[in-house]
């Protein structure tokens, strides 16, 4: 399964863009990019998912270059309550083990 | 409410006892996973079933076991609990025994091990 690495942790101020980038360096040509959204004591969310280029829906915008290599997620005008963990996850059809690892914790503040 | 509803919220137990931990699937869905969450740390992969079959395990402990049932509700089985154990359980579905297109998450199961 391929892995992705992304930062540990990212502070930004309400109001501001925020963007969370994912390296994905052995993406397979199947594999889509997932991004899920974690509150304490919650079940992950689906946020957004992308093959190539842009992805836009009315939660985030999802930035993956052509060599797909990377990707970013970009959470518009955040507030306080963006405050969460984000996971960066490759998925393709098949029974795969998914794993969403660490994630990043993103802290959004006053 | 995210459509997928587990059962219990919180449950503490003593070390060596066995817990049933519920999920009901979201409507019309067929596919359903478990993970375990320790404290900060991510969420590690179980089992998988689909339509009442197993498809894709994890680094479940043999001290652990699921099940799907023909109503399509899981039971994740936990015996010989120990201290480690201690975690939040996620049940999640899909519409499709593939894991793209995305889960739906429910709320978890708070397991305390004293």
């Amino acid at each position: 399964l391929a892995k992705t690495t992304q930062p540990i942790s990212m502070d930004s101020y309400e109001g501001q863009e925020v963007n969370i980038t994912c390296s994905h360096n052995n993406i397979a040509t199947n594999d889509y990019i997932t991004w899920y959204q974690q509150f304490p004591s919650q079940g992950p969310r689906f946020i957004i998912q992308g093959y190539k280029t842009k992805v836009t829906n009315e939660v985030a915008s999802l930035f993956i270059p052509a060599d797909r290599k990377s990707s970013t997620l970009s959470l518009p005008r955040v507030s306080l309550s963006d405050t969460a963990v984000y996971y960066c996850l490759l998925l393709s059809g098949g029974y795969q083990k998914v794993t969403f690892g660490t994630g990043t914790k993103l802290q959004v503040i006053p | 409410d995210s459509g997928v509803t587990q059962t219990p919220k919180h449950l503490i137990t003593a070390t060596g006892q066995r817990v049933t931990l519920r999920c009901s699937p979201r409507s019309g869905d067929l596919s359903v996973y478990w993970y375990q969450q320790s404290l900060d740390q991510g969420l590690q992969f179980l089992i998988q079933y689909y339509n009442g079959e197993e498809r894709a395990k994890g680094n479940i402990l043999e001290r652990f076991s699921a099940q799907q049932f023909p109503d399509l509700h899981s039971e994740l089985n936990l015996s010989s609990l120990e201290l480690g154990d201690s975690a939040l359980y996620f049940c999640a579905s899909s519409v499709t025994p593939q894991s793209l297109g995305g889960y739906t998450f429910g709320s978890g199961t708070r397991l305390t091990v004293v």
